[in-house]
């Protein structure tokens, strides 16, 4: 079956624009998360759904960040007034559920770039 | 303190030996599962093997197994008859909790490189 997948694959944007990041998860997985990964480090955790409504986004690092789930399927990212420390690989992940050992399955990432 | 700790950056191993990637965790959750996720150079993440903290025996998957050491708090991969195309980045990773959402923290990651 068809994994997650993100668009676009590439974003190169000027400090200060607005972008968007889209991730559709895996068919009936309830559970969608996002996260950033930096050069040579881990993810790092932003912001978990289930369903349609966000149910941590204590990982967001400012306001700047927010996302939006809204038929509890496909997921969106935005970024306002972009930086230059924003520029990251941007992650999506989802799970058919969320607790005990459920897996979570990632797409291929979103590569920001912020000149 | 680090809730993950991968120590080794960096690893060469041999085609067709076996490599041994490390980790180490720290929680007082008695409660816990513990991943291990690749990351070729494509960036995607790749599910590899989970292991539950009350789970009786190493979890193995195909040429992955994952040697849990409870009292030591480590969950080291051993990746058998390495191939080429294990050459990537590995994160081990760990959710405290294993009853509804708990986030997941990740390692910073060893790249393992397999030479012919």
């Amino acid at each position: 079956g068809a994994g997650v997948s993100q668009t676009p694959s590439n974003k190169v944007t000027e400090k200060g624009k607005y972008v968007e990041l889209r991730c559709d998860p895996i068919s009936g997985h309830t559970a969608l998360y996002w996260y950033r990964q930096s050069l040579g480090q881990g993810p790092e955790f932003l912001i978990y759904f289930q369903g349609t409504g966000a149910a941590d986004d204590s990982g967001l690092p400012n306001d700047r960040f927010f996302a939006v789930r809204p038929e509890g399927s496909v997921s969106t990212l935005k970024i306002q007034r972009t930086e230059r420390g924003d520029s990251a690989v941007y992650l999506c992940a989802s799970s058919l559920t969320a607790g005990g050992g459920d897996t979570q399955y990632f797409g291929p990432g979103t590569r920001l770039t912020v000149l | 303190a680090q809730k993950i700790t991968q120590t080794q950056p960096g690893m060469f191993v041999q085609e067709k030996e076996a490599v041994t990637l490390d980790c180490t965790y720290d929680t007082s959750d008695p409660s816990y599962g513990l991943f291990w996720y690749k990351q070729p150079s494509s960036g995607e993440m790749i599910f590899l093997i989970y292991q539950g903290s009350y789970d009786q025996q190493n979890a193995t998957e195909g040429r992955y197994s994952l040697n849990f050491q409870k009292a030591r708090k480590s969950a080291n991969l051993v990746i058998s008859a390495s191939q080429l195309g294990d050459s990537a980045m590995y994160f081990c990773a760990m959710r405290e909790g294993l009853g509804g959402y708990q986030k997941v923290t990740f390692g910073t990651g060893t790249k393992l490189q397999v030479i012919p």
